[in-house]
């Protein structure tokens, strides 16, 4: 069966400080990959999905980049943290078998506050 | 943009029927139409997935018109712990990308 791993479960920083938040996925290959972010009482805003090695695409610009060096592998960084980075972080997959009918399979999400 | 739109909150009592409709004017042919629930601090589970008329599982129902502009998904005599925020979701124009709507938040009262 597919499992999803995302960690840390909370991380605190100052503002300033490099993030570095790590996706793996497994049991199934060539993952579609995706980050989210969701604010305190607000909806899943999209950042970054992936549909294989190296091809990342960005959805709304900020500090934020995301690297896919493996097929299962998903991070998340910025080399400053800003106060509003703040969030729930969350990575999540999907099957590319065929386009349309996707599910989306969530990790447990990084709660991050930036001090 | 959000391809949907949903009601932002319902109240509902304890073993009641609830329905959740959304509304998404320019799903793609190829797309399904896809609900899931979040809880506080956890990620989105999925619940349902149906591409036209009726699809039913164990937890819930979601039926789809003829045209497909709207979908809407009924949770059968929900209890307190269906308390959460529903979201459905459809591709961006036959597309990997998922943007989520706003999601309607359910609170279902004793």
């Amino acid at each position: 069966s597919q499992t999803i791993h995302q960690w840390p479960a909370t991380l605190v920083q100052p503002v300033g400080s490099p993030l570095s938040l790590e996706c793996t996925v497994e049991g199934t290959s060539n993952p579609n990959l995706y980050w989210y972010r969701q604010a305190a009482g607000r909806g899943l805003q999209l950042l970054f999905y992936s549909v294989g090695i190296g091809q990342i695409s960005s959805e709304v610009p900020q500090n934020l980049s995301a690297s896919r060096p493996q097929d299962r592998q998903f991070i998340l960084s910025s080399k400053k943290l800003l106060l509003s980075d703040s969030g729930f972080y969350l990575c999540a997959w999907s099957s590319t078998l065929l386009k349309g009918n996707e599910k989306l399979f969530f990790g447990s999400g990084t709660q991050l506050s930036v001090l | 943009l959000a391809k949907t739109t949903q009601p932002i909150s319902m109240d509902s009592y304890e073993g009641q029927e609830v329905n959740i409709t959304c509304s998404h004017n320019n799903i793609a042919t190829n797309d399904y139409i896809t609900w899931y629930q979040q809880f506080p601090s956890q990620g989105p589970r999925f619940i349902i997935q149906g591409y036209k008329t009726k699809v039913t599982n164990e937890v819930a129902s979601l039926f789809i018109p003829a045209d497909r502009k709207s979908s809407t998904l009924s949770l059968p005599r929900v209890s307190l712990s269906d308390t959460a925020v529903y979201y459905c979701l459809v591709g961006d124009k036959g597309t990997y990308k998922y943007i989520f709507g706003t999601g309607t938040r359910l609170k279902v009262l004793a």
